[in-house]
């Protein structure tokens, strides 16, 4: 099946730890995009990308990084530089162009800080 | 700066009543305007998008106008059921081609 799979479903990071949340979809889309997502709250962009090994940094990108080295993988990591990295964090997914404006998500991963 | 502001929750009904919940948008031109629906512990899903002013977007028994002179797109059903519980965003696309959330309304349908 089509889709966008996101691991792990809980990921648990120690003090000045760095950690990768994986992204992936076979769905053939160019556009990617990584959101957070806070309690009562709704989506805040962090990164995007629109093709392969391009990507731009969105409304709260410090303390994050991402690559896109393949157009079906966008990883998202939290660095230490992130102070409050507890959230739920979700990717998604949307061709470019005439109906980019549907965006597919994964089922989210959430981060957990010991 | 493009925003949405959506009525705040939670809302909780009796399964079988009318539903609304109220959304305005403040942006540049006319811009293409979604509600998506999140069930718990997963991902935001597309419910349904109006394109152009007097659009009505449909599904699954929900609907919303898209209405420029009231810059809303509130979102209706006529009877809720219990499955219906989950939490609604609406949302635009900007100018800058990016979806700019509101924060959410969490419906819950009593049986």
């Amino acid at each position: 099946d089509g889709g966008i799979t996101q691991s792990p479903k809980y990921l648990f990071r120690k003090e000045g730890q760095n950690v990768t949340l994986s992204c992936e979809q076979n769905l053939n889309h160019d556009a990617m995009y990584w959101y957070r997502q806070d309690p009562g709250q709704g989506l805040r962009l962090i990164y995007y990308s629109q093709i392969v090994n391009d990507f731009q940094k969105g409304d709260i990108a410090e303390g994050y990084s991402v690559s896109r080295e393949k157009k079906e993988s966008f990883p998202l990591t939290v660095t230490s530089a992130q102070k409050n990295p507890t959230a739920f964090y979700l990717c998604a997914s949307s061709i470019q162009g005439a109906g980019q404006e549907t965006q597919y998500f994964g089922p989210g991963t959430r981060l957990l800080v010991l | 700066g493009d925003s949405v502001t959506q009525m705040e929750g939670p809302v909780t009904l009796s399964e079988e009543a009318f539903l609304t919940i109220n959304c305005t948008y403040t942006a540049t031109g006319y811009p293409s305007l979604f509600w998506y629906v999140q069930y718990p512990g997963e991902g935001l899903q597309l419910l349904l998008k109006a394109t152009k002013a007097d659009d009505k977007g449909s599904n699954k028994g929900f609907e919303a106008t898209y209405r420029k002179e009231t810059t809303s797109f509130h979102l209706e059903k006529g009877s809720v059921q219990v499955s219906d519980s989950a939490v609604y965003f609406c949302a635009l696309m900007s100018s800058a081609s990016k979806i700019i959330f509101g924060s959410g309304t969490r419906l819950s349908i009593r049986p």
